[in-house]
């Protein structure tokens, strides 16, 4: 595999349950974000990791946990979601030099649809 | 805080003419970079085209160039030769270069059709 990827590609759940998305970047990148991306709106940055630490959260629900157990990999906990919080959900990385952080490059998403 | 701004929701091209799609935004700061993302439908947003506001010369990439106007905050792209590969969602976004500035702001997107 190559790039950024995420798993899984579409999700339903009700609202009741708990689910994990899953992003793995095979960059050699040390900063990773997750976005949501909802019809007819830009897209929303939720969080930001440098190195492992979180640098960034974007005012997001505590139903939303992120984890970032290293650099390349990265996990959106789920849990109580609402139907409103169906949208796709991206992720990215990019690589964080001298101060300064580079292009980021994004995954394919995971479409989620909450019942 | 930054805003960019896409007036244009959707476009439509015929098969090798050119389009120009519309970005602006909103800054205090005077260093940043600029994109353009493409989104093809259901595929993965890629990087089209970067800019760096310190660089007076437009990016090209091939058949995409830019129209950078730092002073009138513009950043438009141009698309020659239109393909119809090129039929996605596109996203202007920024970034600025200030060591704790790594977020990305995006603008709400143009759909491009290309008509073959």
């Amino acid at each position: 595999e190559t790039g950024v990827t995420q798993t899984p590609r579409h999700l339903v759940m009700g609202m009741t349950n708990k689910k994990s998305l899953k992003c793995e970047q095979h960059l050699g990148h040390n900063a990773m974000y997750w976005y949501k991306q909802s019809a007819k709106k830009p897209l929303e940055l939720m969080f930001v990791y440098n190195f492992k630490e979180q640098t960034e959260n974007n005012s997001v629900p505590s139903r939303f946990s992120p984890e970032c157990p290293n650099s390349s990999h990265l996990f959106l906990h789920l849990h109580t979601l609402q139907p409103e919080d169906s949208a796709l959900y991206l992720c990215a990385s990019s690589l964080w030099v001298a101060g300064d952080q580079e292009t980021q490059y994004f995954g394919p998403g995971t479409r989620l649809l909450v019942l | 805080a930054q805003t960019v701004t896409q007036s244009q929701p959707e476009m439509s091209v015929q098969e090798a003419e050119t389009v120009t799609l519309s970005c602006t935004y909103d800054t205090s700061e005077s260093d940043y970079y600029l994109f353009w993302y493409k989104q093809p439908p259901s595929r993965q947003m890629i990087l089209v085209i970067r800019q760096e506001a310190y660089k007076q010369q437009n990016a090209t990439e091939n058949r995409f160039s830019v129209n950078f106007q730092k002073a009138a905050k513009s950043f438009s792209l141009k698309i020659s030769d239109s393909q119809l590969g090129d039929a996605a969602m596109y996203f202007c976004a920024y970034r600025s270069r200030m060591e704790y500035g790594n977020k990305l702001v995006f603008g709400a997107g143009t759909i491009l059709r290309v008509k073959s």
